[in-house]
């Protein structure tokens, strides 16, 4: 089956520390998107990668960095500069990120816990 | 004002009502449009894309009015499984998504 996986369901990380969260696609999808969920607020997006060996800063990337080395992952490290990591983190995928129309297919997603 | 803006809800309606949920945007450049739904702890989930001249699947119903830069989601015959979280999204045209914070359902028996 084709989609979107995620890893691990949960996480939890003591202060200081630098973890990295997996997403994998086999899709063929080009683009690939890193959000943040809290409560009661819309997802934010973290980083963006419309092609390998390219990726643009979203909205929140501070205290975040990727990778795209490979077309199907785009791992998110969270560092310890990130002051509020407790989140839900979303990964996503769409055929293309130049398209006009651009459905974006989500994993099952992340949830960190700061400890 | 937000770019995505939706009533937080929640709708509390019995089954087999029908419901409608607004969203409106802000960027008058925005270019395709979305309802994505979200169950509690889920991933969000495409529900149906938006059109100029509107769609229609099933019980769902999508409509957009770019004078008024609005879009509707409508749910006829209201089903438990309805019950979720709707999500309004914006494609900005800069190669990004704009999510609303979510209408909440609520279907009751």
């Amino acid at each position: 089956d084709g989609g979107i996986t995620q890893s691990p369901k949960y996480l939890f990380r003591k202060e200081g520390q630098n973890v990295t969260l997996s997403c994998e696609q086999n899709l063929n999808h080009d683009a690939m998107y890193w959000y943040r969920q809290d409560p009661g607020q819309g997802l934010r997006l973290i980083y963006y990668s419309q092609i390998v060996n390219d990726f643009q800063k979203g909205d929140i990337a501070e205290g975040y960095s990727v990778s795209r080395e490979k077309k199907e992952s785009f791992p998110l490290t969270v560092t310890s500069a990130q002051k509020n990591p407790t989140a839900f983190y979303l990964c996503a995928s769409s055929i293309s990120g130049r398209r006009s129309v651009n459905e974006q297919f989500f994993g099952p997603g992340t949830r960190l816990t700061v400890l | 004002r937000k770019e995505v803006e939706q009533d937080p809800g929640p709708f509390n309606v019995p089954e087999g009502a029908t419901v409608a949920f607004n969203c409106t945007y802000s960027n008058s450049a925005s270019q395709s449009f979305f309802w994505y739904r979200q169950d509690c702890r889920k991933e969000p989930k495409l529900l149906m894309s938006v059109y100029s001249s509107g769609n229609e699947d099933g019980r769902f119903t999508a409509q957009l009015n770019r004078a008024s830069q609005y879009i509707s989601l409508l749910i006829r015959d209201s089903k438990l499984s309805d019950s979720a979280t709707y999500l309004c999204v914006v494609n900005t045209g800069f190669q990004k998504l704009v999510f609303g914070t979510g209408t909440r359902l609520l279907v009751s028996p």
